[in-house]
């Protein structure tokens, strides 16, 4: 089975600071794990995917997130948060050991504040 | 302008009535995908095709029936619609090849059930 966790529903950051937006998961085997972004009446966009190699992914827009396997993490971080960073953000997960496709969490909604 | 669309993107139907979602992609990926969002859960899969005339069941498949006759067209039925049916849904692709790859999603159709 595959599962991801996002365990803050709102997360509120000064425009200017960093961010950091938590996500887990849970597969049996090597994880594909993809963070993407939903802006106000919009379908999803992709920001980053960590597939294999280096811990430390970098996207879209200045984002990043880094792979801990043995926290089972994939943070959303950004150094600078800025207003038009406020969003939807959705963590996913696949575990390319089985049939099964993208499984999503339930998302962080970000909001920076000026 | 090449991408993926979703018709309609508003609509309102009562109890029982036969309600259809069309998705329509410009790429020629070979993967598409019906998702419903819903608050506190996120994304939930309720279909997806592999290919034309290949399609399968996602996490909340009932009440719901969809085809794949072209390659390009990926309509979501829902054959009696319920009030729980009311969500919003997103239909998404992506290419052939290893499953590495990320979604791109239309802009949603919001469906009230009344």
């Amino acid at each position: 089975a595959q599962s991801v966790a996002q365990p803050e529903d709102q997360v509120n950051v000064a425009e200017g600071n960093p961010l950091t937006v938590k996500c887990t998961y849970s597969v049996s085997g090597n994880p594909y794990l993809f963070w993407y972004v939903q802006y106000p009446n919009r379908g999803l966009q992709f920001l980053l995917k960590y597939i294999t190699g280096d811990n430390l992914v970098k996207g879209s827009y200045g984002f990043e997130a880094e792979f801990n396997k043995s926290q089972t993490s994939f943070h959303l971080k950004k150094p600078s948060a800025l207003v038009s960073d406020s969003a939807l953000y959705f963590c996913a997960v696949r575990d390319p050991g089985s049939a099964r496709q993208l499984t999503f969490g339930s998302g962080t909604q970000l909001t920076v504040l000026p | 302008d090449a991408g993926i669309t979703q018709s309609p993107r508003y609509k309102i139907t009562e109890t029982g009535r036969q309600v259809t979602l069309m998705c329509h992609q410009t790429w020629s990926h070979s993967y598409m995908f019906w998702y419903r969002q819903d608050l506190g859960h996120g994304l939930r899969l309720i279909y997806y095709s592999a290919a034309a005339d290949i399609t399968d069941k996602g996490e909340v498949p009932d009440g719901y029936v969809v085809s794949r006759s072209k390659t390009e067209n990926f309509p979501l039925t829902l054959e009696s619609a319920t009030r729980s049916q009311t969500s919003v849904y997103f239909c998404a692709s992506r290419g052939q090849g290893p499953n590495t790859g990320e979604l791109f999603f239309g802009e949603g159709s919001r469906l009230t059930v009344l």
